[in-house]
């Protein structure tokens, strides 16, 4: 089975830093998806941004990018210039399949992350 | 526009009741799913449902049951065997290469 670890349940940042939140995972697999969803005081899961394991390029959305290191099972959110919109719950989340999986997706316990401004 | 709908958006169980929580999509997809989302926890697979008239337990099945008549629409019943409901309720679909679409939940509460 997956496990999907985010070993910070909470950080807090001044707007405009830039701030990274960490997501560990386990898995046999060599073929893989990994994601980050946020999920705003709303609680609707928006998704931020998502990395295929077979690309060595780290994905990048505007202000959002990943570390993305396959060999440690590590997969790091970095969102630069932070803005107190992206004050929410972030996911950290892992599935075999690109979409229409048998098992869905694994989620890590989230970080709430706090922009102070 | 496409998407995911579910209902009702709070939902109140006396005890020993059972309820029905509604997901319905429109995008076409596949594959849906149920997660329980409690503070600290995460979300968690409750079923999911590959194709219709199929469905597949979980991680924390005990206390619920599901049923997939047609592709559009999943429902979720919650069963008095389900000793701790109060959570948040997320529905999802997906379809390969596209990824996943979440609605925007249901709050139940046992009073």
């Amino acid at each position: 089975a997956q496990t999907v670890t985010q070993s910070q349940p909470e950080m807090s940042v001044q707007e405009a830093e830039t701030v990274t939140l960490s997501c560990t995972y386990d898995t046999s697999e060599n073929n893989y998806y990994l994601f980050w969803y946020k999920q705003p005081p709303s609680r609707q899961m928006i998704l931020v941004i998502r990395q295929e394991a077979y690309k060595q390029q780290n994905a990048t959305e505007n202000r959002f990018s990943v570390n993305f290191q396959k060999a440690a099972k590590s997969f790091s959110l970095k969102i630069s210039d932070s803005q107190l919109g992206d004050t929410a719950m972030y996911f950290c989340a892992f599935t075999i399949n690109s979409g229409g999986g048998a098992d869905g997706l694994t989620f890590g316990k989230g970080t709430h992350l706090i922009i102070q401004p | 526009d496409g998407g995911i709908t579910q209902s009702p958006k709070y939902l109140f169980r006396k005890e020993g009741q059972n309820v029905t929580l509604s997901c319905e999509q429109n995008l076409n997809h596949d594959a849906m799913y149920w997660y329980r989302q409690d503070p600290g926890q995460g979300l968690r697979l409750i079923y999911y449902s590959q194709i219709v008239n199929d469905f597949q337990k979980g991680d924390i099945a005990e206390g619920y049951s599901v049923s997939r008549e047609k592709k559009e629409s999943f429902p979720l019943t919650v069963t008095s065997a389900q000793k701790n409901p109060t959570a948040f309720y997320l529905c999802a679909s997906s379809t390969p290469g596209y990824g996943y679409t979440f609605g925007s939940g249901t709050r139940l509460t046992v009073v």
